[in-house]
């Protein structure tokens, strides 16, 4: 039973380019987000989902996109990366929504140079 | 929007003392969790506290929920090594689909 599976762990781009962080989990959790962690900033939420084809906004929605076509997977895309979107990005998931314990991945740490 | 304060902000103390983390705010929350979270990984929930006044313990941590939903706090009886980390608490307000989180405490026990 893997949980929340992010890839990949570690990435570099250089500002332009786009690229999709993946989000895979394995325990049938209708609610899915990505939150970003930058220092003194603590954990800020990017996007969420509350099933298959429903997403909605969060804190820090501009310059990411998603979509969840599956109740397993939500990737997060960068189409144009800028050296602002430098973090850790976190998927979280939840059997419904922030009421419920939210699941993590370990993480993909982006830097965008 | 809602927000969550965490004092303090950094924590260096020896193993075998007690320690207090505290998180506030000025709204009402209708739930609050409390994460843990190691280096290179995802905070991992450690409880959630939902009744104002409520008391919940977890071995030697003891977490509380203030009478009106709008604060709580983590006490540590005789912090070991393995306490060390980021220490996030989290709460659940307005909307459902929202979690906001503080911005932490990092916690160091040293042996």
């Amino acid at each position: 039973n893997a949980g929340v599976t992010q890839t990949p762990k570690f990435q570099v781009l250089k500002t332009g380019q786009s690229m999709t962080l993946q989000c895979a989990q394995d325990m049938n959790h209708e609610y899915m987000s990505w939150y970003r962690q930058d220092p003194g900033m603590g954990l800020r939420l990017i996007h969420y989902s509350v099933g298959a084809g429903i997403t909605d906004q969060g804190e820090v929605p501009n310059g990411y996109n998603v979509s969840r076509s599956t109740t397993e997977d939500f990737p997060l895309r960068l189409l144009s990366a800028a050296p602002s979107q430098t973090s850790v990005y976190f998927c979280a998931t939840s059997v419904n929504g922030g009421a419920s314990p939210l699941h993590f991945g370990n993480g993909t740490r982006l830097t965008v140079t | 929007t809602q927000l969550l304060e965490q004092s303090p902000q950094f924590l260096s103390i020896q193993e075998g003392e007690n320690l207090t983390v505290y998180c506030n705010s000025s709204s009402v929350f209708s739930s609050l969790q409390w994460y843990r979270q190691e280096p290179g990984e995802g905070p991992v929930l450690l409880v959630t506290v939902v009744t104002g006044g409520e008391v919940k313990k977890l071995k030697r941590l003891t977490f509380q929920f203030g009478d009106a939903r709008k604060d709580s706090s983590l006490h540590i009886t005789a912090a070991q090594p393995g306490d060390t980390g980021l220490y996030l608490c989290a709460g659940c307000g307005g909307s459902n689909y929202k979690l906001t989180f503080g911005k932490g405490t990092l916690l160091t026990v040293n042996p």
